[in-house]
């Protein structure tokens, strides 16, 4: 069966530090990848999503930027945080369009 | 352009009662479409699917049909437990490589 896992799941970051969220899918092969951020209390927005290895779609041009090394990786960098890069971070993966998307754990990111 | 328009909430009901969340979408082509819940802290779950019209989708006593003559989705159990509270979002897919999600509707059960 398939698995996804995130780490962390919880970081607390100075503004203006790096950042390094992982994504990793077993059980799979060539999945679509996906990294939503979903502010306290409200729906999800879609960040990144890569369709193969080296192919990253960005949605939202910010502070952030992903990348996916391996087939079942995907990354979520940023150079330096902001405060409103708070939130909780969710990787997601799915076979393809028009099929349902499986959602890691999250990652509750606050940025002080 | 492709959406999905769910019912504001919170929607705050007693153990034991009917529930139903609306949920509307727009699209180009021909949608799969979902529900999922999330627990809080959690990611999101898989509750239920619908991949065609009149499919209905089912999962834990939820059940949802899809509607293409009225372009719904509607959420709908028959009797909450307290457990169920949680935000659910309903979300569709289009045979490319992006989804669309509601803005989740916050359920509270009261016993």
């Amino acid at each position: 069966s398939q698995t996804i896992h995130q780490w962390p799941a919880t970081l607390v970051q100075p503004v203006g530090s790096p950042l390094s969220l992982e994504c990793t899918v077993e059980g799979t092969s060539n999945p679509n990848l996906y990294w939503y951020r979903q502010a306290a209390g409200r729906g999800l927005q879609l960040l990144f999503y890569s369709v193969g290895i080296g192919q990253i779609s960005s949605e939202v041009p910010q502070n952030l930027s992903a990348s996916r090394p391996q087939d079942r990786q995907f990354i979520l960098s940023s150079k330096k945080l902001l405060l409103s890069d708070s939130g909780f971070y969710l990787c997601a993966w799915s076979k393809g369009g028009g099929y349902e998307q499986y959602f890691g754990p999250g990652t509750r990111l606050t940025v002080t | 352009g492709d959406s999905v328009t769910q019912m504001e909430g919170p929607v705050t009901l007693s153990e034991e009662a009917f529930l139903t969340i609306n949920c509307t979408y727009t699209a180009t082509g021909y949608p799969s479409l979902f529900w999922y819940v999330q627990y809080p802290g959690e990611g999101l779950q898989l509750l239920l699917k619908a991949t065609k019209a009149d499919d209905k989708g089912s999962n834990k006593g939820f059940e949802a049909t899809y509607r293409k003559e009225t372009t719904s989705f509607h959420l709908e159990k028959g009797s909450v437990q307290v457990s169920d509270s949680a935000v659910y979002f309903c979300a569709l897919s289009l045979n490319f490589n992006k989804f669309y999600f509601g803005s989740g509707t916050k359920l509270n059960v009261k016993p």
